[in-house]
């Protein structure tokens, strides 16, 4: 079965520097999506992508992020100045139709930013 | 903005039983309600999910019934087995409107042999 990919799986950054966390959504998937989830909370959703633009982000997806899929495969997440609280586990998901389709996951990258 | 709420926490059954979680939420435009079971460290598996013009969904040992009106919706796990340990999370979205997911705050399901 496809599968979402996502690297690194974890990924430890010094504050105030800048992470890329890469994914590769399922193949004939066109809708993307990034969340995360801090520790021992719920899931959150940050943004949504479709025909290489943003589709809807929430009010945690401030100036710090941005996404961008630079080919046709990958699908990243940058964090430009990274704080403490961005510490989290960031998952991946991908949709090929929004009406008939679930979300698929990947394994998630966990950020410890220190 | 859509809101969804989830209960219990956490619930502890015997091997055997079964497991009721429940969930309501607050945008009544929503149309689309999966369930993802997580384990420890590893990612969302969806296990079920239930359309607005659907009241109940069968799948196995698994069942999802939904209340419009209410605008509620519950997952029952019958037969519990000590796999079916894990994380599980309800969740809203609106269909054909970009399809975010909302979800409730989890519940730690601990089934004992």
């Amino acid at each position: 079965e496809p599968e979402v990919t996502q690297t690194p799986s974890h990924q430890v950054t010094q504050m105030g520097q800048e992470v890329i966390l890469r994914c590769v959504p399922i193949s004939n998937h066109l809708y993307f999506y990034w969340y995360r989830q801090i520790l021992g909370q719920k899931v959150e959703f940050l943004v949504s992508f479709y025909n290489n633009e943003i589709s809807e982000k929430s009010e945690i997806f401030d100036d710090q992020f941005s996404v961008e899929r630079p080919d046709g495969s990958n699908f990243t997440l940058k964090i430009r100045s990274t704080k403490l609280e961005d510490s989290a586990m960031y998952f991946c998901a991908s949709t090929g139709s929004l009406s008939n389709q679930p979300q698929h996951f990947g394994d998630g990258t966990r950020l410890s930013i220190l | 903005g859509e809101n969804v709420e989830q209960h219990p926490s956490t619930l502890s059954v015997q091997e055997g039983d079964s497991a009721v979680i429940k969930c309501t939420y607050s945008d009544s435009a929503s149309n689309y309600f999966p369930w993802y079971k997580q384990e420890l460290g590893k990612r969302p598996q969806l296990i079920i999910d239930i359309r607005s013009n659907v009241g109940e969904k069968k799948d196995q040992r698994i069942a999802v019934t939904l209340n419009k009106t209410a605008k509620h919706f519950s997952l029952h796990i019958t037969e519990t087995q000590p796999e079916d340990s894990a994380v599980y999370f309800c969740a809203a979205s609106i269909r054909a409107a970009g399809n975010k997911l909302t979800f409730g705050g989890g519940t730690r399901v601990l089934v004992k042999p």
